[in-house]
């Protein structure tokens, strides 16, 4: 078992870009959920989704973040464009019928 | 807002003496609790939980309080060792809210040698 995968690990970008995060969820869990970290929230839920199906967004912080589940063993998370204020690390997370999460190891994204 | 709160964000302890670590809560829907622990350039990794219907759950050096009416919970490590060096994130389940868990903003527990 691989865990879960983020990737990239850090992506240094520059405000007005794209950036694209990406997730593979653990096989077999059914739940995937896109957190954000920050030292004055602690980790924030941005998207949740359950069987592929966005169940909640409302984390989301702007028109300018968005996020798929094409299948069940894929997810990404766009911001577009990126801002400064958008620098944080960003953690997928997996679970099977609400159970535990398994975390990944979290993208680092710096916004310049 | 913040429904989970960890008002400290730091704690510094010695080694072999108790590491107390607190989280308040403000909705009184969530069935359960639980702490993760996140050491740096990984993701964090489940330590202990605790039903809503319990008051204590222990596991080895690591023990977890609940006091429902204050809506407070805390985490013990005894005795404190080098390795619990890390943060600790408390975080919430509602109840028949699809599994979905609120954190708290985390305290970095130091233990020094």
């Amino acid at each position: 078992d691989a865990g879960v995968i983020q990737s990239p690990r850090h992506e240094v970008t520059e405000m007005g870009q794209e950036v694209t995060l990406r997730c593979k969820p653990i096989s077999g869990h059914n739940s995937l959920f896109w957190y954000r970290q920050t030292m004055m929230r602690g980790l924030e839920l941005l998207i949740y989704f359950n069987n592929n199906v966005p169940i909640d967004d409302s984390g989301m912080p702007e028109d300018r973040f968005s996020a798929k589940m094409p299948n069940a063993s894929f997810s990404t998370l766009k911001i577009q464009p990126s801002e400064p204020r958008d620098s944080a690390v960003y953690f997928c997370a997996s679970s099977r019928n609400a159970g535990g999460y398994t975390f990944g190891s979290g993208t680092r994204l710096t916004v310049v | 807002d913040q429904q989970v709160k960890q008002n400290s964000p730091s704690l510094s302890v010695q080694e072999g003496r108790i590491s107390i670590l607190n989280c308040d809560y403000t909705n009184s829907m969530f069935d359960y609790f639980l702490w993760y622990k996140k050491y740096p350039a990984e993701g964090p990794t489940f330590l202990i939980s605790i039903s809503s219907i319990k008051d204590k759950n222990e596991d080895g050096r690591f023990t977890v309080f609940l006091n429902k009416s204050a809506k407070h919970l805390s985490l013990h490590i005894v005795p404190s060792q080098p390795g619990d060096s890390a943060v600790y994130f408390c975080a919430a389940r509602e109840y028949n809210q699809g599994g979905k868990l609120i954190f708290g903003q985390g305290t970095e527990l130091s233990v020094k040698p």
